[in-house]
């Protein structure tokens, strides 16, 4: 069957430090690759996509890498602050029509 | 531009109502989606749309639930005879119709459903 899953159990990281959050998928062949932040009651938000061609992404102090052999993706926040305090979710293109399918998401807390 | 608003953002209904939802994506987009979300976990698929033709709908969309999206405008998901088990977060999502096959979602805050 097909399956996102993203670390469960929240990561704690001392600010300045940097965070790495990992998006391991079974059974789709994704034509890209994003990634999402949410905060607590509300929608969630874009932050960056990556296609199965591309293997690193940089924004700012977000970075994506993608494997499509391992079919993971992991996400590093450098110089993590307390306010990258949120829960990140992962997402793949997933059907002809352009649906996305989500992981379950994980919460990560900077602590000061 | 003001985003993908929802409405309402909380609703409180007792088992057995009907219930319907709305949602009002950014103007220019043409694609639709709602997902559904319960605490801890990440949004699942219900259903999507491209201008007012629904092309996808999730088997976890009972025939208690409905979308329409008429003149391909605002959206709206009915769910008949609540029970329980619906008590989750309804999101609408919208997206343009990119030349490279896909544009991000812009998400709106969710109507927080609670079923008694």
């Amino acid at each position: 069957s097909q399956k996102i899953e993203q670390n469960s159990e929240a990561l704690n990281i001392q600010e300045g430090k940097t965070a790495t959050l990992t998006c391991n998928y079974t059974n789709y062949s994704p034509a890209y690759l994003q990634w999402y932040r949410q905060d607590p009651g509300r929608g969630p938000v874009f932050l960056l996509l990556i296609r199965e061609n591309e293997k690193e992404k940089r924004k700012e102090r977000l970075k994506v890498t993608f494997d499509t052999t391992l079919k993971q993706s992991l996400f590093h926040i450098t110089a993590s602050q307390p306010a990258d305090s949120a829960t990140y979710l992962c997402a793949l293109e997933s059907g002809g029509y352009q649906k996305v399918t989500f992981g379950t998401g994980t919460k990560l807390q900077v602590i000061p | 531009d003001t985003g993908v608003s929802q409405d309402p953002r909380h609703k409180i209904t007792k088992r057995g109502q009907n219930v319907t939802f709305r949602c009002d994506p950014i103007s220019e987009h043409n694609r639709l989606y709602w997902y559904r979300q319960t605490l801890g976990q990440g949004p699942e698929f219900l259903t999507y749309f491209q201008n007012e033709a629904q092309l996808e709908k999730s088997r976890l969309l009972s025939d208690r639930f409905s979308a329409e999206r008429p003149k391909g405008s605002f959206s709206t998901l009915e769910i008949q005879r609540t029970e329980q088990g619906d008590s989750a977060m309804y999101l609408c999502a919208s997206s343009a119709d990119g030349r490279t096959g896909f544009e991000k979602l812009f998400f709106g805050s969710g109507t927080q459903l609670s079923v008694l």
